[in-house]
């Protein structure tokens, strides 16, 4: 089933560690996307990529690092994780049907630095 | 520059009542707008999109140039209606879509 995976769902981890979201789709787009996003909050993009080899910040200053070698695999990387790190990362790719883009979201990870 | 606000960030009413939550945007072209809802514990889902003038769960949003908004209306609230709300706006970019969310609405939906 074309869906968009994340892992892990929920995170806790010490100041320091180096740590990989990961996320996969299996709809067979082109475009990903990660959010960041507080509880009842707006949605902060931090990085896009339009393709295998594309990688481009977004509107929110973020210290972590994408990759993006395959297309159905985007993960998102903190080289040392702080407290000011927590949040939710939400993973979203788009695609086009009927000549129309619309974006589709994975289940989040929720990351706590202690 | 904000492309989509959400005046309201906290909204209730009351069951069987009527609801509409604000959107407005900033954009000269011609945008795709969007509404998603993210239900408790539920991921972020796409609710209707102002192309398809669609009603989806009762919802209805209908895109105003002249004021620039895409207000969501239904007509009569249900308890599981209650959710966080948020207008997305798409334009084309230079490679591709641009994708830009407001800062989303909390609807509570009280019996």
């Amino acid at each position: 089933e074309a869906d968009i995976y994340q892992t892990p769902r929920y995170l806790v981890i010490g100041t320091g560690k180096k740590i990989t979201l990961e996320c996969s789709q299996t709809m067979g787009h082109d475009k990903m996307y990660w959010y960041q996003q507080d509880p009842g909050m707006e949605l902060h993009l931090i990085h896009y990529s339009y393709g295998v080899n594309s990688t481009e910040k977004g509107d929110l200053s973020s210290e972590s690092t994408v990759s993006r070698i395959r297309t159905e695999h985007f993960p998102l990387t903190l080289e040392s994780a702080r407290p000011s790190h927590t949040s939710q990362y939400l993973c979203a790719s788009s695609g086009t049907s009927g000549g129309r883009e619309t974006q589709y979201f994975g289940p989040g990870t929720r990351l706590l630095v202690l | 520059a904000q492309r989509v606000t959400q005046p309201e960030k906290l909204l209730s009413v009351f069951k069987g009542a009527p609801v509409e939550l604000k959107c407005n945007y900033s954009y000269s072209g011609s945008p795709e707008l969007f509404w998603y809802v993210q239900y408790s514990r539920q991921r972020l889902q796409l609710l209707l999109r102002h192309i398809s003038r669609e009603s989806i769960k009762g919802f209805t949003a209908d895109l105003n140039k002249g004021e620039t908004s895409f207000h969501l209306k239904k007509p009569f609230a249900q308890e599981e209606d209650s959710a966080m709300y948020y207008c997305a706006l798409s334009h084309p970019g230079n490679t591709g879509n641009q994708f830009y969310f407001g800062t989303g609405t909390s609807l509570t939906v009280i019996p």
